[in-house]
């Protein structure tokens, strides 16, 4: 157990719906970061919030956006959803902004029919 | 992208017998961590190794990098049926600000009893 949890831990929508993913880090850890693993791209870097502001970006699609709350709980949401948006996607902890050790949570399995 | 790059991308052994991981990446790092992923499942931290190490151990791990190579090896010595995964190399480039692991696309390894 790595300490950083996500709900929920499957989800099953439509396409054109929107959803939201929840991720809580470990304890005091500011950094969070969120992937996504599909079977044809891998596991990809999306977004990384750092004590509540956007530190870095990645292959984040502009459906998609983040937040990360003064709890530094972060939420990922996804909206116009697409078949190819079916994917695991994982949270990540760290204690600091970046170059440490990244915690992972369990992920959220999204199928989008 | 996939920066990282691992071979084999399948590896299987027999219980007992000393299990070799090779990665290859493109660009400077500020450091190369291992995870591993049951079928699936959430990725566990194994080892982080910093550009400025060579070698790193962890009970059965050790951890080999060479930066002037672009290259990093996990050898998991006494393998068990238990360490059956695939396992991921990423890196963590040198950024202007943030931080972001670039996964390879993995090893499975079987580990037949």
């Amino acid at each position: 157990d790595s300490g950083v949890t996500q709900t929920p831990k499957h989800l099953i929508t439509a396409t054109g719906q929107r959803v939201t993913l929840r991720c809580s880090p470990r304890s005091g850890d500011l950094s969070v970061y969120w992937y996504q693993q599909s079977l044809d791209q891998g596991l990809q870097f999306l977004i990384q919030y750092y004590n509540g502001e956007e530190r870095a970006k990645g292959n984040i699609l502009e459906r998609f956006s983040a937040q990360q709350f003064p709890d530094l709980h972060s939420e990922l949401n996804l909206s116009s959803l697409e078949l190819g948006d079916s994917a695991l996607y994982f949270c990540a902890s760290s204690v600091g902004g970046g170059f440490q050790t990244q915690y992972f949570g369990p992920g959220t399995r999204l199928l989008v029919l | 992208s996939q920066q990282g790059e691992e071979d084999p991308q399948a590896l299987s052994i027999q219980e007992g017998e000393n299990a070799t991981m090779n990665c290859s990446y493109k660009t400077s790092i500020n450091n190369l961590q291992w995870y591993r992923q049951n079928s699936g499942r959430g990725l566990v931290h194994l080892i982080l190794i910093r550009s400025n190490e060579r070698e790193k151990h962890s009970g059965r791990l050790r951890v080999t990098l060479d930066t002037s190579k672009k290259s990093s090896s996990l050898l998991i010595t006494a393998s068990r049926a238990a360490d059956t995964a695939s396992y991921f190399c990423a890196t963590d480039a040198r950024e202007t600000s943030g931080s972001r692991l670039t996964f390879g696309e993995g090893t499975q390894l079987t580990v037949n009893p």
